[in-house]
């Protein structure tokens, strides 16, 4: 079955500090996309990157980047040199065949000024 | 493009009466997701809608059911209310020719059952 681990319920930092979000995933397909969303308090789950199986090359994108280890099963977020607006709900979610994601819990982020 | 529309907002009812939700996709999309939010059980997936019929299903009760129409329009019906369908309801869009397709996401609907 597929599962979608984030251990870190809640992070805080400071403005301009870099903070990692952590993912862990399990499934038994060798085919599988892995995203992340932002929840801001509006309720509206925003696309941040998607990544397939097939391709662990890690990318960075402004002031967010990926780190996708298919070795360890995990798919993590990094924001550097945080922000106020970053405040937000971020979720991890896998998809094998077909159109279903499957989400974990999230990780609630406070970014204070 | 305009993104996922849903109506309405804000939904107070009681129990025992029964729901419908209404999503409109991205212009193009085909394919229609419903996920349901609530504090103790996180986001679950409840089910996707692609040309008019049901292709995925999530493990939720009869009383949740779907359609969509001809212009890719979906709505979710949801009968015979229980408390702990209290929750945000949110619907995703996707282009829906293949599968596995980046879903986007709309504001939700937050449904208040007392």
């Amino acid at each position: 079955a597929q599962k979608v681990t984030q251990a870190q319920t809640e992070i805080s930092v400071v403005e301009k500090e870099d903070v990692t979000l952590d993912c862990v995933y399990e499934t038994r397909d060798t085919t599988y996309y892995l995203f992340w969303y932002k929840q801001p308090p509006s309720g509206e789950l925003v696309f941040l990157i998607r990544r397939n199986s097939f391709d662990e090359q890690n990318e960075i994108s402004g002031r967010y980047s990926w780190n996708f280890q298919k070795s360890t099963s995990s798919f993590n977020f990094t924001i550097t040199a945080s922000q106020v607006v970053d405040s937000a709900v971020y979720f991890c979610a896998l998809m094998e065949y077909g159109n279903k994601l499957v989400f974990g819990a999230g990780t609630i982020l406070r970014v204070k000024s | 493009k305009a993104g996922v529309t849903q109506t309405p907002r804000y939904l107070i009812k009681t129990r025992g009466q029964q729901v419908t939700l209404s999503c409109s996709p991205i212009s193009g999309h085909r394919s229609v997701s419903w996920y349901q939010q609530t504090p103790g059980q996180g986001l679950q997936f409840l089910f996707e809608y692609f040309s008019e019929t049901q292709r995925n299903k999530g493990n939720f009760p009869g009383r949740f059911s779907g359609r969509q129409f001809s212009n890719s329009r979906s709505e979710m019906n949801v009968s015979t209310l229980e408390l702990g369908d209290s929750a945000l309801y949110l619907c995703a869009s996707s282009g829906g020719t293949t599968s596995q397709e980046t879903q986007y996401f709309g504001p939700g609907t937050r449904l208040l059952v007392l």
